[in-house]
C-alpha cells in the first residue's frame, strides 16, 4: 500500500498568512493526488486534482504543486473559513490511500 | 451527482449493517461508488468500489472478508453491507461517486454507524 505521509498534522495561522502543508508519497505517485477540505460533520470538498489543478468554483488562493513522491498545498492568504481539515489522497495505485489530514486553526 | 444515503445506525457487536446510497437516473450508471469510512476524530479510510454497471466490485484487503457493495441500477442505489461489526468499525460512512479509480467532488452526506452492546 502506499503511504501518505503529511505534515504538519495541525498548524495555527493567523488570517492573511501563507499556509503550507506537505504530503510525502512512500512511492512515486506522479500526479495522482488530489487535496481535500473537510469541515466539521460535513463531508471532504475537492480543492485540488490532479496534484495542481485547482477544482471549479475553488478560490484562487489554494493551490497544488509537486509530482513523483513530493506534494504541496498552499493557502496564499489564510481566510477565516478556511479553518478546516486537508487531506490528500492518492490515487496512483489500489488501495486508494490518504494522508492523516492537518488540522488548520486560527491564531 | 447529488447522492442520499441512508440514516443513522446503531448496532450490536457481531451484527450487520447495510447502508444505501441512492444517485440520480440520469448520470448513476456513470459512475464508480466508492465507499469512504471516518472513525471519530480520525482520518479518511476507502473500502472498495463497485462498477458503474455493478458487474464488478474491488475492496480494500482489510475488509475484503466482511464487506459486499451491490448495486440496485434501476434504483438508482447501490449499498454497502459490513459483517461482523466490532466496535472499532463505529464511523461515519460515505459514499462518493468517480469516474475512476479515485475519489472526487461527489459525496453523499454520511451515515453515522454506532457498535455498542
Amino acid at each position: 500500500d502506499i503511504q501518505m505521509t503529511q505534515s504538519p498534522l495541525s498548524l495555527s495561522a493567523s488570517v492573511g498568512d501563507r499556509v503550507t502543508i506537505t504530503c510525502q508519497a512512500s512511492q512515486d505517485i506522479s500526479n495522482y493526488l488530489n487535496w481535500f477540505q473537510q469541515k466539521p460533520g460535513k463531508a471532504p470538498k475537492l480543492l485540488i486534482y490532479d496534484a495542481s489543478n485547482l477544482e471549479t468554483g475553488v478560490p484562487s488562493r489554494f493551490s497544488g504543486s509537486g509530482s513523483g513522491t513530493h506534494f504541496t498545498f498552499t493557502i496564499s492568504s489564510l481566510q477565516p473559513e478556511d479553518i478546516a481539515t486537508y487531506f490528500c489522497h492518492q490515487y496512483d495505485n489500489l488501495p486508494l490511500t490518504f494522508g492523516q489530514g492537518t488540522r488548520l486553526e486560527i491564531k | 451527482v447529488p447522492l442520499v444515503q441512508s440514516g443513522a445506525e446503531v448496532k450490536k457487536p457481531g451484527a450487520s449493517v447495510r447502508i444505501s446510497c441512492k444517485g440520480s437516473r440520469s448520470t448513476f450508471t456513470s459512475f464508480y461508488l466508492h465507499w469512504v469510512r471516518q472513525a471519530p476524530g480520525q482520518g479518511l479510510e476507502w473500502m472498495g468500489f463497485i462498477s458503474p454497471t455493478g458487474d464488478s466490485t474491488t475492496y480494500a484487503q482489510k475488509f475484503r472478508d466482511r464487506v459486499i457493495m451491490t448495486r440496485d441500477t434501476p434504483a438508482s442505489t447501490v449499498y454497502m453491507e459490513l459483517t461482523s461489526l466490532r466496535s472499532d468499525d463505529a464511523a461515519v460512512y460515505y459514499c462518493t461517486a468517480s469516474s475512476g479509480y479515485y475519489i472526487s467532488d461527489y459525496w453523499g452526506q454520511g451515515t453515522q454507524v454506532t457498535v455498542s452492546s
